[in-house]
């Protein structure tokens, strides 16, 4: 079974800085799919960003980007100029890519990391 | 606008009571998820249903029980017999439940507490 792992349960950063989220996971599987999602105070969970396993290209969505190791397992975040607007959980999810097979349609998730924009 | 919701957003009940949250979606999507999340633990699949009348335990479905009888109504009962009820329940749904890239939406939740 895959796990997900985030080994910081509180981060902070100033405001216009950068910061990094660490993500880390466990499987056998080749192909997949990787996302983080953001969970602000009023816990509406919202898509940051996602990233196909078989992309050797780190995603980007503006402030947001990606650095992913497939032979490391490691999927961090990276938040570039934080805003107060980005304090949130911030969770790692994956996603099997196998078709029709009992439970690949879940997301495992990571169990979280909150993320504080000091002004 | 089209969106997911849930209702109530706060419930509460007494121990030994069985309570059905509401989960409605109108982006006619086709598969639906219920998730259970608690403090430090994020979020962990109890069902999901991927077509009408259709639907498969996750990884939590003890206590729990769910239905699909219309592609935009996904409800979940907690019986009596989930031990641990009191939590955060979040709905969510995808266009399709294979494929590269599906994205699954979220509604708001609900924060079900019982006593």
């Amino acid at each position: 079974a895959q796990t997900v792992t985030q080994s910081q349960p509180e981060m902070s950063v100033q405001e216009a800085e950068t910061v990094t989220l660490s993500c880390t996971y466990d499987t056998s599987e080749s192909d997949y799919y990787l996302f983080w999602y953001k969970q602000p105070p009023s816990r509406q969970m919202i898509l940051v960003i996602r990233q196909e396993a078989y992309k050797q290209q780190n995603a980007t969505e503006n402030r947001f980007s990606v650095n992913f190791q497939k032979a490391a397992k490691s999927f961090s975040l990276k938040i570039s100029d934080s805003q107060l607007g980005d304090a949130a959980m911030y969770f790692c999810a994956y996603r099997s890519s196998a078709k029709i097979i009992q439970g690949a349609q879940k997301l495992v998730f990571g169990q979280g990391t909150r993320l504080t924009i000091n002004p | 606008d089209g969106g997911i919701t849930q209702s109530p957003k706060y419930l509460f009940r007494k121990e030994g009571q069985n309570v059905t949250l509401s989960c409605e979606q109108n982006l006619n999507h086709d598969a639906m998820y219920w998730y259970r999340q608690d403090p430090g633990q994020g979020l962990r699949l109890i069902y999901y249903s991927q077509i009408v009348n259709d639907f498969q335990k996750g990884d939590i479905a003890e206590g729990y029980s769910v239905s699909r009888e219309k592609k935009e109504s996904f409800p979940l009962t907690v019986t009596s017999a989930q031990k641990n009820p009191t939590a955060f329940y979040l709905c969510a749904s995808s266009i399709r439940t294979a494929g590269p890239s599906y994205e699954q939406y979220f509604g708001p939740g609900t924060r079900l507490t019982v006593t």
